[in-house]
């Protein structure tokens, strides 16, 4: 079974500056899916980005950009600018690219944003 | 709909009774899936469903917990005999195919008392 670890409980960053966020994961497969979704004090759940493991050029969205690191099952999420908005917990998740199309979250790194 | 509609949004329940959460995907997705939220934790895996056929619903945690989607749009999810540990936050989500990203709602927070 997939399994997806976030090793920061929490982070804190101050506004405008640049925050890095860990994911490592753990599978057999070659072909697969990642992914980080925020949820806001709101408690929605966002997409973020998205990266498939096929593809050796990183996922940027905007201010968000990924390190994606396949040898070492690595994805990591980079926030530049950190605008307050950005306070939230954020997700990685891995899903499979064969048949079996369900998410696999990691626990979760809150992020701070100070002014 | 505009987006996945979860409704109620919160429902407080004593022990013992029935409960069924429903969902309603964005118009014609195909893909319904439902997740279940602990507090402080990441969204796990419940079931899913493509069109009216559930797929996979090796989350499900024990014969108390079934969904259905009898007409391959609407869903509903029902514990029966709730025991406190059902207490979580229950979250649908769908995609137009199975191989999209998901579109998520924004939950139904259930209580059992």
């Amino acid at each position: 079974a997939q399994t997806v670890t976030q090793s920061q409980p929490e982070m804190s960053v101050q506004e405008a500056e640049t925050v890095t966020l860990s994911c490592t994961y753990d599978t057999s497969e070659n072909n697969y899916y990642l992914f980080w979704y925020k949820q806001p004090p709101s408690r929605q759940m966002i997409l973020v980005i998205r990266q498939e493991a096929y593809k050796q050029q990183n996922a940027t969205e905007n201010r968000f950009s990924v390190n994606f690191q396949k040898a070492a099952k690595s994805f990591s999420l980079k926030i530049s600018d950190s605008q307050l908005g950005d306070t939230a917990m954020y997700f990685c998740a891995f899903r499979s690219g064969g048949s079996n199309y369900k998410l696999t979250f990691g626990k979760g790194t809150l992020l701070t944003v100070n002014p | 709909g505009a987006g996945v509609s979860q409704s109620p949004r919160y429902k407080v329940t004593k022990r013992g009774q029935d409960v069924a959460l429903r969902c309603d995907p964005i118009s014609g997705h195909v893909s319904l899936y439902w997740y279940r939220q602990a507090l402080g934790q990441g969204p796990e895996f419940l079931t899913y469903f493509n069109y009216e056929a559930q797929q996979d619903k090796s989350g499900l945690p024990n014969d108390r917990f079934s969904a259905e989607r009898p007409e391959g749009s609407i869903s509903t999810l029902t514990i029966q005999r709730t025991e406190q540990r059902d207490s979580a936050m229950y979250r649908c989500a769908s995609s137009l195919a199975e191989r999209d990203g998901y579109t998520f709602g924004s939950g139904t927070r259930l209580t059992v008392v």
